[in-house]
């Protein structure tokens, strides 16, 4: 994605946190979105968070949205083989019902 | 009880043909979206229909024509295929309530010979 930017890949230890960072340019982001795709898989909504929100919790999934610096980031705790798979962000802007989507990050949890 | 599914889930197929993905969503969603996710993994909208009508028609080839003959359903045609059409097609839908959550079908993954 053109306006959407991530890092193309993480690896982390199982049980280890991992971080998957997203950068975005667009101000009239209204939600921001995290999807996991798994090998010849679709798409799996993680969780989203509104642009006028910091923090949002959701069990072991953490995201930050700092909109000063348009930088997304979605924290997995207690990261298991399981979560091995690519992770895009992903935002809507005003006026724009489609999804822009990150290039996406490929997370590898080694055992 | 699929939300969003796809038909057919593999398509094989030899360039200058012309075939068509169903797309079927059971969600009583407004909106529903083609996507298309290159061999590079990089995913971009194509189109969306709101309640039947083209909302979104990003610069795609006249070769790709989408119908929609109900809110439940959005079909993808591709005319006289070609070799860089290769890719997996996604359909998705969402509520038209502001949140625009989108939900994705499987996918179907095209692969013009």
């Amino acid at each position: 994605g053109e306006d959407v930017e991530q890092s193309l890949f993480l690896s982390v230890r199982e049980g280890d946190s991992s971080v998957i960072n997203c950068t975005y340019t667009d101000s009239s982001s209204t939600y921001l979105y995290w999807y996991k795709q798994e090998p010849g898989a679709g798409l799996q909504l993680l969780t989203y968070i509104f642009s006028n929100m910091d923090m949002k919790q959701d069990q072991r999934l953490t995201v930050l949205l700092n909109k000063k610096d348009k930088h997304l980031s979605l924290r997995i705790a207690d990261t298991q083989t399981g979560d091995s798979a690519i992770y895009f962000c992903a935002d809507t802007r005003a006026g724009r019902r489609a999804l822009t989507f990150g290039s996406g990050t490929r997370l590898q949890v080694q055992p | 009880d699929t939300a969003v599914s796809q038909t057919p889930k593999y398509l094989v197929t030899q360039m200058g043909n012309d075939k068509s993905i169903k797309c079927e969503q059971n969600l009583g969603h407004d909106t529903m979206y083609w996507y298309k996710q290159d061999s590079k993994k990089f995913l971009k909208i194509m189109f969306s229909y709101n309640n039947k009508e083209l909302i979104i028609n990003e610069t795609v080839p006249n070769r790709f024509s989408p119908k929609s003959p109900d809110k439940a359903h959005l079909n993808l045609h591709i005319n006289s295929l070609e070799l860089g059409d290769s890719a997996v097609y996604f359909c998705a839908s969402s509520q038209d309530r502001g949140r625009e959550t989108q939900y994705f079908g499987p996918g179907t993954r095209l692969l013009v010979l």
